[in-house]
């Protein structure tokens, strides 16, 4: 089964400064896409950015970029210049479908003024 | 244009009882998908609908159940409420499958006493 781990339960940041989120991910496929997911106390999960995996290419959203491992099954998201916008739950997620998305179990990003 | 909406927001229910919630996707979205989300297991899938058949289903008891209309619009049931049912239920929409990427609902918080 596939599984994805967060292994940062929570992370702070200062203003302005750069947060790296770690997130690996077990599945026996070889296409599949990767996300990340961001859910403020408003509980809507906004998409930040996502990854094919057959992309060597780390994909980049403004200030949120990606450090894609596929040999070590690593996905990581940086967040530069962080913003107090920035602060909610961060979800890694992994589907080969795109029908079903595992989810880790999330990293509780603090922004400190 | 809208998002996806999800009604109703806040519900109590009494174990034993039945509850049905609702989810309207974005205009054009023919897949929908529902997640449960509790502190303690996370995220999970539940199922995924796309042009009113069930295309995936998760590892949740045939008490919960769902349907989608011609119209696109979703709702999922679940009888005989448990106190564990208690959770956070996200609804998500996308145009064909979710390799884009889904848009969530803000959710539906279910409490059962």
């Amino acid at each position: 089964a596939q599984t994805v781990t967060q292994s940062q339960p929570e992370m702070s940041v200062q203003e302005a400064e750069t947060v790296t989120l770690s997130c690996t991910y077990d599945t026996s496929e070889s296409d599949y896409y990767l996300f990340w997911y961001k859910q403020p106390p408003s509980r809507q999960m906004i998409l930040v950015i996502r990854q094919e995996a057959y992309k060597q290419q780390n994909a980049t959203e403004n200030r949120f970029s990606v450090n894609f491992q596929k040999a070590a099954k690593s996905f990581s998201l940086k967040i530069s210049d962080s913003q107090l916008g920035d602060a909610a739950m961060y979800f890694c997620a992994e589907s080969n479908t795109g029908n079903q998305f595992y989810f880790g179990t999330g990293t509780s990003l603090t922004v400190i003024p | 244009k809208a998002g996806v909406t999800q009604t109703p927001r806040y519900l109590i229910k009494t174990r034993g009882q039945q509850v049905t919630l609702s989810c309207s996707p974005i205009s054009g979205h023919r897949s929908v998908s529902w997640y449960q989300q509790t502190p303690g297991q996370g995220l999970q899938f539940l199922f995924e609908y796309f042009s009113e058949t069930q295309r995936n289903k998760g590892n949740f008891p045939g008490r919960f159940s769902g349907r989608q209309f011609s119209n696109s619009r979703s709702e999922m049931n679940v009888s005989t409420l448990e106190l564990g049912d208690s959770a956070l239920y996200l609804c998500a929409s996308s145009f064909r499958q979710g390799a884009l990427g889904y848009t969530f609902g803000s959710g539906t918080r279910l409490t059962v006493v």
